[in-house]
């Protein structure tokens, strides 16, 4: 049983640029959610995606979205980069919606905006 | 909005002691999970305990043990026989029931002395 795993790792990127994310869920499990975890804070949730729509979302404005695919592994999209964008991105995922057993969660895509 | 407070940035602890984290939270809600999670270098969140609101008993998982005080609205973790690898970010998060998303506090780094 593979865990959630994020790519790339590490990225940077420039002001006013495009990025995306990837994440593939854990084997079983149909729901992936997204979280933002700036320096020294923790995580905020920005959307959670199931059977391939937005089921949810944070208060995180529209140049965040996202997709999730038939094999449930989903993107992140962010546009229009800003500085306070820098931040480590983590994908979660569950084996329902509305889960309550804890999520499993990918080792993050840490994201340098300059 | 729900919010999640941990009041200690920094805790430490000599190996085989016993430290405890606090965590506090504000709900209107009464059915609701709670979680404290570890955060290691590898960045990876990992679930650590999960407690039910409606049980009054508190989860135990090996030498990770939680006050939960629902009244109070407090969730602290206990980790006896405090070893090497329990260095670590620990969030304390909530969780409604069947709600999408886990409200994070800004964590405790946790570091024990050998």
């Amino acid at each position: 049983e593979t865990g959630v795993t994020q790519s790339p790792t590490h990225l940077i990127k420039t002001r006013g640029q495009q990025v995306t994310l990837r994440c593939s869920s854990q084997s079983g499990h149909n729901t992936v959610s997204w979280y933002q975890q700036a320096l020294g804070q923790g995580p905020q949730f920005i959307f959670q995606y199931y059977r391939e729509e937005e089921n949810g979302r944070g208060n995180f404005p529209p140049r965040f979205s996202g997709l999730q695919f038939p094999n449930y592994s989903s993107e992140l999209n962010v546009n229009a980069l800003e500085l306070d964008d820098s931040a480590l991105y983590l994908c979660a995922s569950s084996p329902h919606v509305g889960e309550s057993y804890g999520y499993t969660f990918g080792s993050g895509t840490r994201l340098t905006v300059v | 909005a729900q919010t999640v407070t941990q009041s200690q940035p920094e805790m430490s602890v000599q190996e085989a002691e016993t430290v405890t984290l606090s965590c506090t939270y504000d709900t209107s809600e009464s059915d609701y999970y709670l979680f404290w999670y570890k955060q290691p270098p590898s960045r990876q969140m990992i679930l650590v305990i999960r407690q039910e609101a409606y049980k009054q008993q508190n989860a135990t998982e090996n030498r990770f043990s939680v006050n939960f005080q629902k009244a109070a609205k407090s969730f602290s973790l206990k980790i006896s026989d405090s070893q090497l690898g329990d260095a670590a970010m620990y969030f304390c998060a909530y969780k409604e029931t069947g709600a999408n998303n886990l409200f994070f506090g800004t964590g405790t780094r946790l570091t024990v002395i050998p």
